[in-house]
């Protein structure tokens, strides 16, 4: 069974650029999160969709991050427009049923 | 606010010996409660889950867990150079969730060194 699988594994722009990261779930997770994981610290829940709807996404930056999951399966996140303090790993876990969550391999984002 | 506190490390312990890994949460409604481990660069790997009072083991691990105290901890026996990565102590509100209504709530890690 394929993992989570995320795109690109690594970014680097300069500030004020937009930047997207694409996560494709495991087949028939319904559940899908994205994090955002700062060095040295634990990852912080930034969105959660229950297949197309986005349930919670209080810590969510609305000004400059959005996301959406079209059809219920794969997810963008895109930052616009990106800023130093965003330079971070962006990790996407997916969880099906009462499964617990399996991460993605990361995005591992660079702002210059 | 939910806050789950670990010591950051780094914590050394010689190959061969008991490594123990502390965790306490701040919500008294937590009912789900996860061990991950992640080695530098990559993404956190599910290792131990547990829902109820008391200790589980799973081959070296041991899980265990006083809602009480509100303290969570992981034992790894015989501890192997690969064993040695930062692991992380992830809570949930909901019983058997790996993500309910607000996800999961990770410390920060503690980095675990095994000395060979």
């Amino acid at each position: 069974e394929a993992g989570v699988v995320q795109s690109p594994r690594y970014k680097i722009i300069e500030k004020k650029q937009p930047v997207a990261f694409w996560c494709n779930p495991i087949s028939g997770h319904n559940t899908l999160y994205w994090y955002l994981q700062n060095l040295g610290q634990g990852p912080e829940l930034l969105i959660r969709y229950e297949n197309e709807e986005a349930v919670d996404d209080s810590q969510l930056p609305k000004d400059r991050f959005s996301a959406e999951r079209l059809k219920g399966v794969d997810s963008t996140l895109k930052i616009q427009p990106a800023e130093l303090g965003d330079s971070a790993v962006y990790l996407c876990a997916t969880k099906g049923g009462i499964e617990t969550q399996y991460f993605g391999p990361g995005t591992r984002l660079l702002v210059l | 606010q939910k806050e789950v506190e670990q010591n950051s490390g780094p914590l050394s312990v010689p190959e061969g010996a008991i490594a123990s890994l502390n965790c306490t949460y701040s919500d008294r409604g937590s009912q789900s409660f996860f061990w991950y481990r992640q080695y530098s660069g990559k993404s956190p790997e599910l290792i131990m889950s547990i829902y109820s009072n008391g200790d589980k083991e799973d081959g070296r691990f041991t899980a265990q867990l006083n809602k009480a105290s509100q303290y969570v901890s992981l034992l790894i026996r015989d501890s192997q150079p690969s064993d040695s990565a930062t692991y992380l102590c992830a809570v949930n509100p909901d019983l058997y969730s790996g993500g309910g209504a607000d996800g999961l709530t990770f410390g920060k890690g503690t980095h675990l060194i095994i000395q060979p």
